[in-house]
C-alpha cells in the first residue's frame, strides 16, 4: 500500500537515449511534483501538476517533458539524455499546506 | 533568488547530547516543513508549521517557526543514534505553494 511509488528505482543508460520514469500516488492528493536531487543532496523542483494541469515549470531543459494522464499519475520523459542529467529524481504529492509525501526516488546514471 | 540557508551543514555529536539546527531566509513563507531523509529513500515529512511563533513537539524533537515566518529551528533533546540522517527544511511560497528546500543538515549521532 505504498503511498507514492515510482519506477524504476535504478536506471542506467547511455548518453543520447530517451527514458521515462513513472509515478503513481494513491493518497487522493491533487498536486504532484518532480524534484531533482543532485550529488550534494540539494532538492530542486522541476515541475508541479495540480489535477492534471501544469502549474510550476522551472527552468528545466525542454528535453524533460512531464505528462499527467490523471491526477494520480505523473510521468517524466527525458529525451537525448546527457551526463549532467545523472541524479536522483523524486516524485511527490501533496494537498494544500499538508506537506509532501515523497516516493523513494529513481537514481538515474547516464554513462 | 529565494534561498533557505540551513546551518550547520554537518553535525556529529555524542548520544545523549542536545542540538539545534537552523533554517533561515529573507523570504516570508506561508508554511514551513521539516523532513528527514535516510540513504536510498525519499524525504519523510516530520512537521509542518504555519503560524508565526508556532512551536510543535514530536517526542524529543521541538520545531519552532519564527514570528516573522522567515526562519525556523529544530531542537533535538537527548539525541539517539536513530536520529542520524539528513534533515531538510522547506518553505512554501506564493499562491501556488511552490516549495523551496534548504541544502540540508547531515546529522550523525555517535553511540
Amino acid at each position: 500500500d505504498t503511498a507514492v511509488s515510482q519506477t524504476p528505482k535504478y536506471l542506467v543508460t547511455q548518453m543520447g537515449n530517451d527514458k521515462s520514469i513513472k509515478c503513481e500516488q494513491n493518497l487522493g492528493h491533487d498536486t504532484m511534483y518532480w524534484y531533482k536531487q543532485d550529488s550534494k543532496k540539494f532538492l530542486k523542483i522541476m515541475f508541479s501538476y495540480n489535477n492534471k494541469e501544469l502549474i510550476i515549470n522551472e527552468t528545466v531543459p525542454n528535453r524533460f517533458s512531464p505528462k499527467s494522464p490523471d491526477k494520480a499519475h505523473l510521468n517524466l520523459h527525458i529525451n537525448s539524455l546527457e551526463l549532467g542529467d545523472s541524479a536522483v529524481y523524486f516524485c511527490a504529492s501533496s494537498q494544500r499546506v499538508g506537506g509532501y509525501t515523497f516516493g523513494s526516488g529513481t537514481r538515474l546514471t547516464v554513462v | 533568488t529565494q534561498l533557505l540557508e540551513q546551518s550547520p551543514q554537518f553535525l556529529s555529536i555524542q548520544e545523549g547530547e542536545n542540538l539545534t539546527v537552523y533554517c533561515n531566509s529573507s523570504s516570508v513563507f506561508s508554511s514551513l516543513q521539516w523532513y528527514r531523509q535516510e540513504p536510498g529513500e525519499g524525504p519523510v515529512l516530520l512537521v509542518t508549521v504555519v503560524t508565526g511563533g508556532e512551536v510543535k513537539k514530536l517526542k524529543r524533537l521541538t520545531f519552532q517557526f519564527g514570528d516573522a515566518r522567515k526562519d525556523s529551528s529544530l531542537h533535538i533533546t537527548a539525541a539517539q543514534p536513530g536520529d542520524t540522517g539528513l534533515y531538510l527544511c522547506a518553505g512554501a511560497l506564493g499562491r501556488d505553494d511552490k516549495i523551496i528546500f534548504g541544502k540540508g543538515t547531515r546529522l550523525h549521532i555517535l553511540p
